[in-house]
């Protein structure tokens, strides 16, 4: 089945610590794109890439990092710089760049990374 | 910014009742869009209403767009226990990258 993976589910970070989530997609997409939930609040996008071996920042790209050298991956690390990182992180793939608006997103179920 | 705002910011029915979101944004749009989310997953997309268009029908689902007002709506007729979930509203604009800036949502919850 078509979709995108996100890995892992669940992760816990101590403080200082840099940790890496996964995003993989089968859907032959070329854009691809990470957001940010917490509680009560929509999402904010973090960084996005229109294509392979580019990448832009989102609204709150600070503390974070990104790689996009394959097509179906894009890795997000929440590194130590990020001061509150515990949230709910969803990857988005869209069948083509031009801004995610241009396109439908297809998301991943997410993944939740709590600072200890 | 441009957030859309959903009113209200939950919703509480009984299963066979219309639920209707409201979604109000403060610049110009290429379209927006409507999506879903279930407790603790991603979110589903669930229509996309494009600026000269002024409604939609999906199933169950019917979206209107008022540019003149910067505000859309979602209403779901004949609501299931099913239909529980946060609904969102998208928008996205020129002025803005053509990025899609998302709202707070809707918690939707019906009772059965």
């Amino acid at each position: 089945d078509g979709g995108i993976t996100q890995s892992p589910k669940y992760l816990f970070r101590k403080e200082g610590q840099n940790v890496t989530l996964s995003c993989e997609q089968n859907l032959n997409h070329d854009a691809m794109y990470w957001y940010r939930q917490d509680p009560g609040q929509g999402l904010r996008l973090i960084y996005y890439s229109q294509i392979v071996n580019d990448f832009q920042k989102g609204d709150i790209a600070e503390g974070y990092s990104v790689s996009r050298e394959k097509k179906e991956s894009f890795p997000l690390t929440v590194t130590s710089a990020q001061k509150n990182p515990t949230a709910f992180y969803l990857c988005a793939s869209s069948m083509r760049g031009g801004g995610s608006g241009a396109n439908v997103l297809t998301f991943g179920a997410g993944s939740r990374l709590t600072v200890l | 910014s441009q957030q859309g705002e959903e009113d209200p910011q939950a919703l509480s029915i009984q299963e066979g009742e219309n639920a209707t979101m409201n979604c109000s944004y403060k610049t110009s749009i290429n379209n927006l869009q409507w999506y879903r989310q279930n407790s603790g997953r991603g979110l589903v997309h669930l229509i996309l209403i494009r600026s000269n268009e002024r409604e939609k029908h999906s199933g169950r689902l019917r979206v209107t767009l008022d540019t003149s007002k910067k505000s859309s709506s979602l209403l779901i007729t004949a609501s299931r226990a099913a239909d529980t979930a946060s609904y969102f509203c998208a928008t996205a604009s020129l002025e803005y990258g053509n990025k899609l800036v998302f709202g707070a949502g809707t918690i939707l919850r019906v009772k059965s």
